[in-house]
């Protein structure tokens, strides 16, 4: 079956710090993969998705590829804020109008 | 986007009894999602809820314990039933949107079981 693997948080950086959480998938087809974020005390919110090999996503500074060959989705931000703090979730589906299968989620904390 | 609406957006209950989330869409769609986020852990599909037809329930969770109504194409009920502390968590529902490739989640219900 489909799986999704994060890396465990929680993560602590300072503002301006570089992010990375690490984003591993298991499927049998061809997947979209998505990022998700929760603020504290929301519901999920889309940040971007991919949909093919070598797509990119990008949305409100935050960037993931879509790598087939490592069959990987890292989220990535070249300068953090103390609002990014949220926790965020990778997912993928197969097929259109199929569930989504949700990673564990990885806790950020940015600090001044 | 779609805008999604959930009522109650929490709750706490006593053991034993009973409660009815209500998620309003703000325009027609096929499939309705629900889901469950346990405390500190990831959302889990409960179940797929489409209009005119029973909804399918995924591993582990059964409709004497989730039953669901669809009674239109915008909105659908979960019925979280004799409620035990083990089923205090978020509950969320989904619709999809665009080419039916992305899920846009409503703002979810906590709900706290005594």
């Amino acid at each position: 079956g489909n799986s999704v693997t994060q890396m465990e948080g929680p993560v602590t950086l300072s503002e301006e710090a570089f992010l990375t959480i690490n984003c591993t998938y298991t499927a049998t087809g061809y997947p979209s993969l998505f990022w998700y974020v929760q603020y504290p005390g929301e519901g999920l919110q889309l940040l971007l998705k991919a949909t093919k090999a070598d797509d990119k996503g990008s949305n409100k500074g935050f960037e993931a590829t879509y790598r087939k060959e490592t069959t990987s989705f890292h989220l990535e931000k070249g300068s953090v804020q103390v609002s990014d703090s949220a926790v965020y979730f990778c997912a993928l589906s197969e097929g259109g109008g199929n569930k989504l299968t949700f990673g564990t989620g990885t806790q950020l904390k940015v600090e001044l | 986007s779609a805008v999604i609406s959930q009522k109650p957006s929490r709750d706490i209950c006593q053991r034993g009894t009973s409660l009815t989330i209500q998620c309003q869409v703000d325009s027609q769609v096929t499939m309705m999602f629900w889901y469950r986020q346990q405390p500190g852990q990831s959302l889990t599909l409960i179940a797929t809820a489409n209009q005119g037809s029973e909804a399918t329930y995924e591993s582990g969770f059964v409709i004497d314990k989730f039953p669901i109504s669809r009674p239109n194409l915008t909105f659908s009920t979960l019925t979280v039933s004799n409620m035990s502390p083990e089923d205090s968590s978020i509950y969320l529902c989904s619709v999809y949107r665009g080419r039916r490739d992305t899920q846009y989640f409503g703002p979810g219900t906590r709900l706290t079981v005594l």
